[in-house]
Order: structure tokens, then sequence, then C-alpha cells
């Protein structure tokens, strides 16, 4: 079965720094996606990226860019130029290609920012 | 354009008590959904509906009834709340399903005394 690990339950940042927020997944298959879910105070889960297994290069959406490492079976989230309103709850998520519609979550992390 | 709309947003029931919660969504999306989230866990799947008319169990079915009720609609009952079901609860929706993204709704935060 398939299993995804956030290890870290809170980090923290200062405004206008970089932080990455660290994820590992364990799976035998080949073909799946990956995503990063942010959970504001407001308890909305809202996307923040997505990438596909079989594509190399790393998703990027403005200041989220990933890192996901195929064979090592990581997939990091990296926020740049980190703002007030980032600070949330953030999930990383699994999916695999044929499953039955079902998402993989890790527990998550809390990000802090730092005024 | 609401996307995902989730009723009540709070709700505290007793033992023993039924009630349902009502999840619509308003992108015509095929795949709806409906997650359970404790604290210090991810989420875990209920129920899903891959399409309207279909119904299927999740991760964790137990306690609970579902009803796709129409495309836009997919309702979650409790027929006889216990506080292991005390927890918020999130309905999504995905166009079609297996390589989507999903869309949250709110939350519903319920607590089950």
């Amino acid at each position: 079965a398939q299993t995804v690990t956030q290890s870290q339950p809170e980090m923290s940042v200062q405004e206008a720094e970089t932080v990455t927020l660290s994820c590992t997944y364990d799976t035998s298959e080949s073909d799946y996606y990956l995503f990063w879910y942010k959970q504001p105070p407001s308890r909305q889960m809202i996307l923040v990226i997505r990438q596909e297994a079989y594509k190399q290069q790393n998703a990027t959406e403005n200041r989220f860019s990933v890192n996901f490492q195929k064979a090592a079976k990581s997939f990091s989230l990296k926020i740049s130029d980190s703002q007030l309103g980032d600070a949330a709850m953030y999930f990383c998520a699994y999916r695999s290609e044929d499953s039955n519609y079902q998402l993989i979550w890790g527990a998550g992390t809390k990000l802090i920012i730092k005024p | 354009n609401a996307g995902v709309t989730q009723t009540p947003k709070f709700q505290v029931l007793k033992t023993g008590q039924s009630m349902t919660l009502q999840c619509a969504q308003d992108m015509n999306h095929n795949s709806m959904y409906w997650y359970r989230q404790d604290p210090g866990m991810g989420l875990r799947l209920i129920y899903y509906s891959a399409s309207e008319g279909t119904t299927d169990k999740g991760e964790v079915p137990n306690g609970y009834n579902v009803s796709r009720l129409n495309k836009r609609e997919f309702s979650l009952r409790l027929e006889s709340a216990a506080p292991s079901q005390t927890s918020v609860y999130f309905c999504a929706s995905s166009l079609y399903g297996q390589t989507d993204t999903q869309y949250f709704g709110p939350g519903t935060r319920l607590t089950v005394l």
C-alpha cells in the first residue's frame, strides 16, 4: 500500500525568505500523481501544485516550485519570497494512475511566517 | 461561481442522533468525494461517487451512507452518530476523477457528545 510521510510537523520562516517543506512517499507503481495542498485557517483545501510522475521537469506555480526526485521517492515544496498569506497547513498527497479515485495524504506541515 | 459548497459549517450532535451533511458543486464535475480530517492526520476518504448514479466505499465507510442525488449534489448521512465520528468533514469534486485535481468545500466541523 502506498504511504505519504511529512516529517516536519511545523516549520517557520521569515517573511520574504525561502522555505522548503519535505514529503516522501512509498509506492511500487511507476505512474502516479503528486500534489501539494494548502489549508489556511479557513479550513478550505486549496491546490498549490501538481506533478505527474512521468514528467521529469519539476512543476512550478509562481513562487511555488517542487523538487521531484522519483528514484528517491521525494517530493518537496519550495516557497520563495514567503508572504504572510502563505501561513497554513500544507499537505502532500499521492494518487496512482489507476487508483479508485483515492488520494493518499500526508499528516501535514504547519507553516508559520514571521513578520 | 461558488465552486463547492457545504452545509452546515458547524454541528453538535448527541450520541445516537442522525444527520445529513449536504454538498453541492456548480462546476459540472462528474466525480465527488467525502473525506474526514482528524487532528494530526491527513484526509481519509469515506465515500466517493465517480459519476452520477454510482457510489463506492473509500477507506473509512463504516457508520456512514451517501447519496448522489444528481450531478451537482452528494450528501453524507450519519444514521447513529458516535463520538468517534467527531471530525471535520470535507466534500470535494473533480471533473473526471482518476487524474483530475480535486476542488474542496470549506468543511463541516462536527462534534458528537
